[in-house]
């Protein structure tokens, strides 16, 4: 039982080139949430996914989109990344009592 | 002003001190409310549930208001392991959405 997977869990990109955070949950769980946390910003909301193929915006979507492929996998696409993008990503899920939520252990991205 | 606002600190008190944190939410449709603790470089990870009428866990204690919309943590007898950021964290009623303060970071020294 694995909990939250994400990977990579190291990245480092030149500015322009594109890639995607997987996340992976075996939880069974509806929500699905992508945050980044920068030194002193605590966590802030990407994007959220209540349920399968529903996605939302949350606090700063800029420069980034997600896709809910599945109920187990919510994937968060930098097309094209910026210096202001180096940040620590984290994903996670709650059931849906709104209950604990559980982290992946991170992706460390430089641009 | 954010949903969920907490001081951010630090906190640098000796071992053995008892520490206090508090963390104020805008939203009364708030439904759950929670203290995680965040190690360096690592993922937060769940401390406590925190519920209206107080609840407490060894050395930890949380209290709820939901008049003055305030959570706050109660660290007794602090140890050098207390040293981390402690977040507040609140999730609404559908689950949809989970927000995070900033942190409070706590460093206990010898």
């Amino acid at each position: 039982n694995a909990g939250v997977t994400q990977t990579p869990k190291f990245q480092v990109l030149k500015t322009g080139q594109s890639m995607t955070l997987q996340c992976a949950q075996d939880m069974n769980h509806n929500s699905m949430y992508w945050y980044r946390q920068d030194p002193g910003m605590g966590l802030r909301l990407i994007y959220y996914s209540a349920s399968e193929g529903t996605t939302d915006k949350g606090e700063v979507p800029n420069g980034y989109n997600v896709s809910r492929l599945n109920k187990r996998e919510f994937s968060l696409r930098l097309e094209s990344a910026a210096p202001s993008q180096t940040s620590v990503y984290f994903c996670a899920t709650t059931p849906p009592w709104g209950t604990e939520a559980f982290f992946g252990q991170g992706t460390r991205l430089t641009v | 002003r954010k949903e969920v606002e907490q001081d951010p600190g630090p906190f640098n008190v000796p071992e053995g001190a008892t520490v206090a944190f508090n963390c104020t939410y805008s939203n009364s449709a708030s439904q759950s409310f929670f203290w995680y603790r965040q190690d360096c470089r690592k993922e937060p990870k769940l401390l406590m549930s925190v519920y209206s009428s107080g609840n407490e866990d060894g050395r930890f204690t949380a209290q709820l208001n939901r008049a003055s919309q305030y959570i706050s943590l109660l660290i007794r007898d602090s140890k050098l392991s207390d040293s981390a950021t402690y977040l507040c964290v609140v999730i609404y009623s559908s689950a949809s959405k989970i927000i995070f303060g900033s942190g409070t970071r706590l460093s206990i020294r010898p």
